[in-house]
């Protein structure tokens, strides 16, 4: 069963705009982390936030976690076309991973 | 380091046929992860492994998939019988110790099975 579910399921925006991706997920976590997915390859990590941070920057990329309502948020600041792809958040709840169903996102220019 | 390397790339077979995926770990990482994606059920784990032992393969469908590590570096995903409902994007993935480390996921590989 799936851990973590992203919302939106899609989203679309103009560049220059903000882009937030919500996560939830269900069990106790160690750690979340957001990947991308570009059409037609693997995923790539962006972030990982740990379960005693609340707020993590990298770039143009802001995550938020807040454990007592099990969720996280993804902001991609002044996007830009090659934003455009999926994004994944994947909790630690134990052994591996768990990926969520993610949000797809298309920037057009 | 060149990454995750998978192959073959894309893969058209018929219905009954043996599939063999094949993936490269990145050099150092102890954890290996073999994932298929669809749109229907999103990425989905299929086994996992660390320091070559599988630790977790619940997520293998049925007896027609097998895994294996044969040495610290290789894997292989077989499908034997493969199925039309087996058409998927196989993605392997490593980490350097455990598996909620960070993943580092390859190309994949399209199967399309006819």
């Amino acid at each position: 069963s799936q851990q973590g579910e992203e919302d939106p399921q899609a989203l679309s925006i103009q560049e220059g705009e903000n882009a937030t991706m919500n996560c939830s997920y269900k069990t106790s976590i160690n750690n979340l982390q957001w990947y991308r997915q570009n059409s037609g390859r693997g995923l790539v990590h962006l972030i990982l936030i740990r379960s005693n941070e609340r707020e993590k920057h990298s770039g143009r990329l802001r995550v938020t976690l807040d454990t007592s309502k099990k969720s996280s948020s993804l902001l991609i600041t002044a996007s830009r076309a090659a934003d455009t792809a999926s994004y994944f958040c994947a909790t630690d709840a134990g052994t591996a991973l768990i990926f969520g169903k993610g949000t797809t996102l298309s920037v057009s220019s | 380091d060149a990454g995750v390397i998978q192959s073959p790339r894309h893969e058209v077979t018929e219905m009954g046929q043996e599939v063999t995926l094949r993936c490269k770990l990145i050099s150092g990482h102890n954890s290996l992860f073999w994932y298929r994606q669809t749109m229907m059920r999103g990425l989905e784990l299929l086994i996992y492994f660390n320091n070559n032992v599988p630790i977790d393969d619940s997520g293998m469908p049925e007896d027609r998939f097998s895994a294996k590590m044969p040495n610290a570096s290789f894997s292989t995903l077989k499908i034997q019988p493969s199925e039309p409902r087996d058409s998927a994007v196989y993605f392997c993935a490593s980490s350097l110790d455990r598996g909620s480390d960070t993943q580092y996921f390859g190309p994949g590989t399209r199967l399309t099975v006819l």
